[in-house]
């Protein structure tokens, strides 16, 4: 696509619901990244995925966090047993290249996640 | 773990006027260096990268690296009220898998 593409823009879930949020790269990009900022926070790094390499999972913040990505491309985060503080935009990003940090990327439009 | 900090502000510059933005960050390694757009709402805009020490020109931007200092800095020249938003700098974590961001700094540009 033209784009990063987030799926839902929003989404709101009664605490202790487990959510799905979707990131469909731009076409062709290998590197896939998400990020989560809070509320007068700053970008907090997640989860990386290059390529058919082993993710980076150095940044999920707990084991009820966890994402996948299928076929390469479109990725999955999952939040299981949500609690308030999981309140947040949740940021997906993506590179065609293999070393995104030398070149940057490009984020997609977000999805706000309200925990009620 | 790195860090990168940035004053929160809100910096407020008239319109026409140089804005000057700075990003310090903790360590000697980093390589490139990246400043980000984010205007209230919007996902953030990659619009400066810088890898050598100097300065570095697009437009009305230039991005002025010192690694010695470990200071990097984004000056908005003629700065216009569509520059106000909130400018994120970002360097490499020290696996080299992603970018570090600091909390931004907020622009204001009044007319």
């Amino acid at each position: 696509g033209a784009g990063v593409s987030q799926s839902p823009s929003n989404k709101v879930t009664e605490k202790g619901k487990d959510v799905e949020l979707r990131c469909d790269p731009i076409s062709g990009h290998t590197a896939l990244y998400w990020y989560r900022q809070s509320l007068g926070q700053g970008l907090e790094f997640l989860i990386y995925f290059q390529g058919n390499s082993a993710p980076d999972k150095s940044g999920l913040p707990s084991d009820r966090f966890s994402a996948e990505r299928t076929g390469g491309s479109v990725s999955t985060l999952t939040i299981q047993r949500t609690q308030q503080e999981d309140s947040a935009v949740y940021l997906c990003a993506s590179s065609a290249y293999h070393s995104p940090t030398g070149y940057g990327y490009t984020f997609g439009s977000g999805t706000r996640l309200t925990v009620v | 773990q790195k860090e990168v900090e940035q004053n929160s502000g809100p910096l407020s510059v008239p319109e026409g006027a140089i804005a000057s933005l700075n990003c310090t960050y903790s360590d000697r390694v980093s390589q490139s260096f990246f400043w980000y757009r984010q205007y209230s709402g919007k996902s953030p805009e990659l619009i400066m990268s810088i890898y050598s020490n100097g300065d570095k020109e697009d437009g009305r931007f230039t991005a002025q690296l010192n690694k010695a200092s470990q200071y990097v800095s984004l000056l908005i020249r003629d700065s216009q009220p569509s520059d106000s938003a909130t400018y994120l700098c970002a360097v490499p974590n020290q696996a080299g898998t992603a970018l570090i961001f600091g909390k931004g700094t907020t622009l204001s540009v009044s007319s």
